[in-house]
This record gives structure tokens, sequence and C-alpha cells, in this order.
């Protein structure tokens, strides 16, 4: 199946600071992405839709100055979780659905990323 | 927009045993229903799907039944296994939304005792 990567796995950074987390589809391109935010014991919260080549989407409640969201290009999407504070601790994992091919629906996960904010 | 409940939110079972995991969802142009099992601190993995053309779908020990009439639909896992331990989530969509945005349940902590 298709391939989401996630960078970096793991990041750790103080409170006041920004962090990018990328997100790459490798076999597919993707014009639709989605950031979710996990916390322990909870399920996926979506956090915003990243539309390539215009303005993502966010949900209700995320601040979009807080959680910024680039789609330069077909297969990389980022988010930058700018002046971070202990509780954006969390577990962020983006998805992409494939187009085309024998399951268009199918949406594939990026392995995550842990970020602590100390 | 589409609101989908899961139960139970834990469920514990003995080795070999089966495991039920039931979805409700609210809105009817929902039509694609995949389920995913995630362990802990990993990413989540569908493990099989169903669209609304279908009221049954099996793959192996995992089978996933849909009531498009009462807007339901059911994971069966037959002959559990140890490894089966993990979180199970259901999610709805339909074409209608942003495409592929999928609406998920709370998760269910699926335990099985060897």
């Amino acid at each position: 199946g298709a391939v989401v990567s996630q960078h970096p796995s793991r990041v750790i950074c103080k409170s006041g600071t920004s962090v990018k987390i990328e997100c790459r589809s490798l076999d597919f391109q993707a014009t639709t992405m989605f950031w979710y935010r996990q916390f322990p014991k909870q399920s996926l919260m979506l956090m915003a839709t990243s539309n390539e080549g215009s303005k993502a989407t966010y949900e209700q409640g995320v601040e979009k100055d807080k959680f910024l969201i680039n789609h330069a290009s077909l297969t990389l999407s980022t988010l930058t979780v700018t002046s971070a504070h202990p509780e954006d601790s969390s577990f962020y994992i983006c998805s992409a659905p494939s187009r085309g091919g024998v399951d268009p629906d199918t949406q594939y996960f990026g392995p995550g990323t842990r970020l602590t904010v100390l | 927009g589409e609101n989908v409940e899961q139960h139970p939110s834990t469920l514990s079972v003995q080795e070999g045993d089966s495991a039920v995991i039931k979805c409700t969802y609210s809105d009817s142009a929902s039509n694609y229903f995949p389920w995913y099992k995630q362990e802990l601190g990993k990413r989540p993995q569908l493990i099989i799907d169903i669209r609304s053309n279908v009221g049954e779908k099996k793959d192996q020990r995992i089978a996933v039944t849909l009531n498009k009439t009462a807007k339901h639909f059911s994971l069966h896992i037959t002959e559990t296994q140890p490894e089966d331990s993990a979180v199970y989530f259901c999610a709805a969509s339909h074409r209608g939304s942003t495409l592929g945005r999928l609406y998920f349940g709370r998760g269910t902590q699926l335990t099985v005792w060897p």
C-alpha cells in the first residue's frame, strides 16, 4: 500500500519555542492531508485539513496562528507548532487519502510524532 | 457533521474467544467504514473496511458487518490471540464531505488474556 512518512518521530523542546513536523507521501500524490492530535488513551482528534496550493481548513477550537500548516507540494505538508507550551505535548499524526487506484477512500497514516514540551 | 459512537471502551477476552466491537453513525450519507488497530505509540493500521453497498466483509479471523438502515456497523474478531491486544477505532466518511475525512469513534481497548 501507499506510504506516508513523518519527521521527526520524537521531539523535545523548551516552552516558547517552535517545532516543525513534516508529513510526506512517498509513492503517491496527496492534494489533501489531515493532521490529528492524540492524547494518551484518547481517540484521534482532527486538527486541520491541509490543501495543496491553498489555505488549510481548521477544526473548531484549533488556533490557526498557533498551528501553522503549509502544503507547498503534492507530497509534503508541514505542521509548525508555534510558541509551544507543555499542554501542546501530544502525539501528532498526519494522514493522506490515496487518490485513484483500487481504493480511493483508503487513508494512510504517518508513523506519528511524539512532541514533549518542557 | 457526522457523529460516531463506539462501544465498549474496554473489552477483555480469553484467548480463543471472540470479540465484538460496535459502532453507530449519524449521517446517512456516510458510505465508507474502516476499522483501525493501533498499538501503543504506533500509527493506526487499517485492518478491514466496508462500503455501503456491502452488508458484510470477511478477512480470515476478522469480519465487519454493516446495517445501513440502523446506521451501525460492527467488528468481529474470532479465535482471538494475545497479539490482537490493541486499541481499535471505527470510523466513517462520505464523499460529500471533504474527500477522505474520517470521523473516528472513541476507541476500544481490547485485551486478550493467554
